[in-house]
């Protein structure tokens, strides 16, 4: 499968836990993307990460949130001390260039669903 | 602030008729439009695109209408059959960031 890889699929976390959520792009792909979808809302834009560089961060939370795409490896979403709040689907993305006016994509992972009891 | 709006929540077609589903945006900045499938517990996938030089793009049952003026696009099911029932999210982009819409829910009645 060469497709956008994330898990785990679901994690459950208590109030005050640390939830980790990895996503391994596409094959040659250099940028990743990572999104949230709350309950009954759109997917909503949260970090533009390439390799060892935060691009955009506007859409992350000031606090608890952080993101890395290491020069190895798969780039982590970190949440500290979940909240019930943080209940969601995580999708990851990915694209092989910047800029999308030469009609480039993105691509989506099957998603993290995290649940925070 | 929501710069991409899709107003309808949900529409239901009978299966066989056209579906037509609609999605506003604000910034003239974008130039580069893409509609996204998803069905429940998966992810968004890839269905069409458009460039803000074209004002249609056809691909099989699936077109795609750009309004530049308007800052509105549409997407064009036709014939809709029950397998197209999913969520459809249109997307904008100017450089490096996709902004989605809410989606719109789409039934097709057998």
């Amino acid at each position: 499968n060469a497709g956008v890889m994330q898990n785990p699929r679901h994690l459950v976390r208590r109030r005050g836990q640390e939830a980790r959520l990895r996503c391994s792009p596409m094959k040659g792909h250099s940028h990743v993307y990572w999104y949230r979808q709350l309950p009954e809302e759109g997917l909503k834009f949260m970090v533009y990460l390439q390799k060892e560089n935060i691009i955009d961060e506007s859409g992350m939370p000031k606090e608890r949130f952080s993101a890395e795409f290491p020069k190895e490896g798969p780039s982590i979403l970190r949440i500290q001390q979940v909240v019930r709040g943080d209940s969601a689907a995580y999708f990851c993305a990915s694209s092989p260039r910047t800029g999308f006016s030469s009609g480039n994509t993105i691509y989506f992972g099957e998603g993290s669903w995290l649940t925070v009891v | 602030d929501q710069q991409v709006k899709q107003n309808s929540p949900s529409l239901s077609v009978q299966e066989g008729r056209i579906s037509i589903l609609n999605c506003d945006y604000t910034n003239s900045m974008f130039d580069y439009f893409l509609w996204y499938k998803k069905y429940p517990a998966e992810g968004p996938t890839f269905l069409i695109s458009i460039s803000s030089i074209k004002d249609k793009n056809e691909d099989g049952r699936f077109t795609v209408f750009l309004n530049k003026s308007a800052k509105h696009l549409s997407l064009h099911i036709v014939p809709s059959q029950p397998g197209d029932s999913a969520v459809y999210f249109c997307a904008a982009s100017a450089g490096n960031q996709f902004y989605f819409g809410t989606g719109t829910s789409l039934t097709v009645i057998p």
